[in-house]
């Protein structure tokens, strides 16, 4: 248990939409991180957050959101899904000198 | 555009052959760092080097950072198949514990017993 928690761990769903994945990150972390991993583009960045401010976007899709609540939990919400959405996503928080990810929810779009 | 390459993208080797895998950009970064991921779990942090020359060693895996913070390398001594996953370097750009990585696409190693 890496202590970074992703729910749920798999999420079937068809095209037009909507799901929630959610993230809690290890105690005391203030940032999460959610990332997309496919086989052909790797480990893509989304976006971070600290502390409930967005603090960079990476190549996330405007039928994607993001927030950070209170509690620091995280969720991503995506929308209008597409078959291309189909991959691993993976929030992360963050310490001085590494991540710690969570086992990811993988996502398939039918 | 791709920040950071990863070579060779598939390794396949025998049981304690010897491996170098590369992590090259021509991006310099504040620290770099080496993450393994096993199927269907999230990559897990192996080591951080932050030094520009940095060597750090963790038992049978060895790291180097290039001198001028753009490159770097992981060798593996004698694999055994618990080695076998895929390896990802990640380029930070940031310090403290607010930094955002960046990833390379990761060397798939497969070591047969």
């Amino acid at each position: 248990d890496s202590g970074v928690t992703q729910t749920p761990k798999h999420l079937i769903t068809a095209t037009g939409q909507r799901v929630t994945l959610r993230c809690s990150p290890r105690s005391g972390d203030l940032s999460v991180y959610w990332y997309q991993q496919s086989l052909d583009q790797g480990l893509q960045f989304l976006i971070q957050y600290y502390n409930g401010e967005e603090r960079a976007k990476g190549n996330i899709l405007e039928r994607f959101s993001a927030q950070q609540f209170p509690d620091l939990h995280s969720e991503l919400n995506l929308s209008s899904l597409e078959l291309g959405d189909s991959a691993l996503y993976f929030c992360a928080s963050s310490a001085q000198y590494g991540y710690t990810f969570g086992s990811g929810t993988r996502l398939t779009v039918v | 555009t791709q920040l950071l390459e990863q070579s060779p993208q598939f390794l396949s080797i025998q049981e304690g052959e010897n491996l170098t895998v590369y992590c090259n950009s021509s991006s310099v970064f504040s620290s770099l760092q080496w993450y393994r991921q096993e199927p269907g779990e999230g990559p897990v942090l192996l080591v951080t080097v932050v030094t520009g020359g940095e060597v750090k060693k963790l038992k049978r895996l060895t790291f180097q950072f290039g001198d001028a913070r753009k490159d770097s390398s992981l060798h593996i001594t004698a694999a055994q198949p618990g080695d076998t996953g895929l390896y990802l370097c990640a380029g930070a750009r940031g310090g403290g514990s607010n930094y955002k990585l960046t990833f390379g696409k990761g060397t798939l190693l497969t070591v047969n017993p």
